[in-house]
């Protein structure tokens, strides 16, 4: 199956910091999703980005599916921002069609 | 607002009661699917519906199964649960699969005394 590898495992920052988040991923996909956990276990949409690049609002994020990596940017961070940000894909090829997560990165701000 | 809906959000059961989740939606999508995500790790797929049509992971233990009486429901069923079945139950649903976007509900945190 398709392997998606997150970095950094984890990050502090204090608040009002920037900070980038990367997913690499092994084979080519058709579907890229980033999500964020919050502290209660919801995984709230964040992108649906398989190629491109989006923003909203504070968050951005760019998909390079010819070289197989995500980034998610996070500008001007907030405590509200703390929690496990996970890169999930769906591979283009016939078997790596379920959404397959990375480990996540857990991103911890400080007041 | 169209969403996905899991109760209860809590639920204990003791080593080796039956339980039953449940999960609704109301985006009418075709696929329902469930995943299981223990302390510090990533979510990892049980098995989806498509329609009716029922599609079980390869490692998906014979202790759980589900059922989907309609498009709106899906239920997660776990025989005898023991202790390593204690994790975060997720529910999320999408119009087709591969390419399509996953919504997910909030989940429900299991545990098992």
């Amino acid at each position: 199956g398709i392997q998606v590898e997150q970095s950094p495992p984890d990050l502090i920052l204090q608040e009002g910091a920037n900070s980038t988040l990367r997913c690499n991923f092994s084979d080519s996909v058709n579907n890229l999703q980033w999500f964020h956990q919050n502290p209660w276990g919801q995984l709230i949409n964040l992108f649906y980005i398989p190629s491109g690049t989006k923003q909203n609002g504070r968050l951005s994020a760019t998909t390079v599916a010819t070289e197989r990596y995500s980034l998610l940017y996070i500008s001007s961070s907030q405590t509200t921002d703390s929690g496990v940000y996970f890169c999930a894909v769906a591979g283009a090829n016939f078997g790596n069609e379920k959404l397959t997560f990375g480990t996540g990165t857990r991103l911890t701000i400080i007041p | 607002d169209a969403m996905v809906i899991q109760n209860p959000r809590y639920q204990v059961t003791q080593f080796g009661k039956p339980v039953t989740l449940s999960c609704s939606q109301t985006l009418n999508h075709n696929v329902m699917y469930w995943y299981q995500q223990k302390s510090s790790q990533a979510p990892k797929l049980l098995f989806h519906y498509y329609d009716k049509d029922f599609n079980n992971e390869a490692d998906t233990p014979d202790n759980f199964q589900s059922r989907r009486p309609n498009t709106s429901f899906c239920f997660l069923d776990i025989r005898s649960p023991g202790l390593g079945d204690a994790a975060m139950y997720l529910c999320a649903t999408s119009k087709g699969t591969g390419s399509y976007e996953q919504y997910f509900g909030p989940g429900t945190r299991l545990t098992v005394t």
